[in-house]
């Protein structure tokens, strides 16, 4: 079992919909979570970082994360056309040593439909 | 502007004919570390190094190389590269490995082996 588990998509939404995406793990030691934003032939790019649990909101984006449940998710409100991009969650834990790294979800494709 | 710069953006070798990409960022970051984004495999992660002179594996390093002897720097060689090695490549830096404020990516390799 992978720790960190994300549907791949890919996932087509109608401009303006509410988008949900999804990450899964195992590694109760993890505190931070992130998600990235990666556009197509781009690097990925840091959307939202959130410390343990609850939510954080940015705009359109609210990051939710559930550590009973294992389960962090991020909503987009009224999406749009540029929303559409490659979305990776992360997390890591801060155990001390070099093998506290992130471990990235293999990303969900997210395509919004004008 | 805060960023990591790999050069180059795209390249076609041979097989053997040995390579380097390479990497700089501009943030003082200590953590620096390498990636191969495949589909369907996500981000897997080559090398990394906790600072100068402090390099070590990743969960992919068969077939790799790297140094760190500025801590700007964190050149990715391939002395010998094969067909299996074609991929699309990100260096990555960071505050510290396990991702305070997240990591910054570059634009990315795309590396064909031929």
């Amino acid at each position: 079992q992978k720790e960190v588990e994300q549907d791949p998509g890919p996932l087509s939404v109608p401009e303006g919909a509410i988008v949900s995406l999804n990450c899964t793990y195992s590694n109760s030691a993890f505190q931070y979570f992130m998600w990235y934003r990666q556009y197509s032939r781009k690097g990925p790019e840091l959307l939202m970082y959130t410390y343990s649990s609850g939510n954080k909101e940015d705009g359109r984006f609210t990051a939710q994360v559930d550590k009973s449940s294992k389960y962090i998710s991020l909503f987009i409100r009224d999406s749009q056309p540029s929303d559409s991009a490659t979305y990776l969650c992360a997390m890591s834990a801060r155990e001390g040593g070099a093998t506290n790294k992130l471990i990235f979800g293999t990303g969900t494709l997210l395509a919004v439909q004008p | 502007e805060a960023q990591v710069t790999q050069n180059p953006r795209y390249l076609i070798t041979v097989t053997g004919k040995k390579l380097t990409v390479t990497c700089s960022q501009n943030m003082n970051h200590e953590y620096m570390s390498w990636y191969r984004q495949d589909p369907g495999l996500g981000l897997r992660q080559i090398y990394y190094s906790m600072n100068v002179e402090v390099t070590d594996k990743g969960d992919v390093p068969e077939g790799y190389k790297v140094s760190r002897k500025e801590k700007r720097n964190f050149p990715l060689i391939l002395e010998s590269p094969s067909p299996n090695q074609t991929s699309l490549y990100f260096c990555a830096s960071s505050l510290s490995s396990w991702g305070t404020y997240g990591y910054t990516f570059g634009s990315g390799t795309r590396l064909t082996v031929v």
